[in-house]
This record gives structure tokens, C-alpha cells and sequence, in this order.
């Protein structure tokens, strides 16, 4: 597609269940990124992807965010026994590959945890 | 690790009016964005300019490097322009981009 793409846009969930959000990024780009948005603050980083394996997850909060991209374009991230504080928009990213040049947003899924 | 902090974080200006947004950022780096983020919360590309001065329209940026300091300039802001700004940066063996603190911008009709 012409840009980046997230699915779901909006997510409900129960606190304690399991949920996956996809992006499918820009087709070319080898570099995919997961960005995490909270109210009123700027995206932070949680983890990038050059081709298919994850090349940096030093900003997942802990072990029940996972996040996947078995052929090297779509992803998606994984997050087990969801809690409230998981509640923020969850924003992907890609680029032509990692370092070099642009990253362009999706417009984001945003996830309510009751 | 690297601060990056933008000014000022809320401005309100009449339509037509000029206006600067500064980003500051404590470390070098090798990569450097602007994005308006919309009402709806899209992120949009304004403009990768980890140095020197690029222009698009109303809009213009520039970024000394040595100073560690970008400048985004709007003129005869828009409505349209309302939103949040930010700049974000890469730092030399990191990938990830380190968000500013953002600069809120309303513009009225």
C-alpha cells in the first residue's frame, strides 16, 4: 500500500486477556518499528525489526509484550495479561532500512483495557 | 540518555501569523525528524533534516548540529496547522527515535 497501515484502529479488552495489533508497513521497507503513545505525551520506542528479526527491544516494558515478523513485512505485537496502564495508542513505523533516512507512522491502534 | 526538549509547549497564535518551534537536544545525532501530529493523531511528516536548512511551502527548517538546536518555522499559519509538533532524533548506534517533549499549537480563525 501507499503507507503505513495498523489494524486494528481501536481495541477493547478486558483487563487479563491477550490481544495482537498488526502493521503492515510501507512495501520495500525493511526496518519496521513499534512506537507506544500515552496521553499527552510523545511516542515512546518499544522495539524495531530489520527484516525479520528484532534488532532492538530494549523499550518493551516486560516479558508479556512480544512482538513478531516471521517474513520479514507485517508484524505484529503481542501483549498477554493485559493490564489498564497498557492503555495507550500503539503506533508502527517503517523505514527503507534501519538508521538511514525517514521513518514514516501509521495511524495507530489505540488500545482500552477496562 | 539523550534529552531532547522542545519550546514552547504551547502556543496560540491568530491566523496568518509567524511563528518558531526550537528543539534542543543534549547529545549528537545522526538522525533528526519533525512530525505534525493532528487532531486525529496522525504522526506527518514534516521533514528529516538531521542538518542544514530545508523549505516546503509555509514551512522551513533548519538544524546546527554543532549546536545541537533545529528550528521549525511556520508562516501565515493555517487552522489546519493546529496540532502538536514534535522533533525526534537518533543517536549514533541507536535506531530508535527519542521523541521531544512537543510543542501544542492552536491557531485561531
Amino acid at each position: 500500500g501507499a503507507g503505513v497501515s495498523q489494524t486494528p484502529s481501536n481495541k477493547v479488552t478486558e483487563k487479563g486477556k491477550y490481544v495482537e495489533l498488526r502493521c503492515d508497513p510501507i512495501s520495500g521497507h525493511t526496518a519496521l518499528y513499534w512506537y507506544r503513545q500515552s496521553l499527552g505525551q510523545g511516542p515512546e520506542f518499544l522495539i524495531y525489526f530489520q527484516g525479520t528479526g528484532a534488532a532492538d527491544d530494549s523499550g518493551l516494558p516486560n516479558d508479556r509484550f512480544f512482538a513478531v515478523r516471521p517474513e520479514g513485512s507485517v508484524s505484529t505485537l503481542k501483549i498477554q495479561r493485559t493490564e489498564r496502564g497498557d492503555s495507550a495508542v500503539y503506533l508502527c513505523a517503517s523505514s527503507l532500512t534501519a538508521g538511514v533516512g525517514e521513518q514514516f507512522f501509521g495511524p495507530g491502534t489505540r488500545l482500552t483495557v477496562l | 540518555g539523550i534529552q531532547v526538549e522542545q519550546s514552547p509547549p504551547d502556543l496560540i497564535l491568530q491566523e496568518g501569523a509567524n511563528s518558531t518551534l526550537r528543539c534542543n537536544f543534549s547529545d549528537s545525532v545522526n538522525n533528526l525528524q519533525w512530525f505534525h501530529q493532528n487532531p486525529w493523531g496522525q504522526l506527518i511528516n514534516l521533514f528529516y533534516i538531521p542538518s542544514g536548512t530545508k523549505q516546503n511551502g509555509r514551512l522551513s527548517a533548519t538544524t546546527v548540529a554543532t549546536e545541537r538546536y533545529s528550528l521549525l518555522y511556520i508562516s501565515s499559519s493555517q487552522t489546519t496547522d493546529s496540532g502538536v509538533y514534535f522533533c525526534a532524533v537518533t543517536t549514533s548506534g541507536t535506531y530508535k527515535y527519542i521523541f521531544g517533549t512537543g510543542t501544542r499549537l492552536k491557531v485561531l480563525a
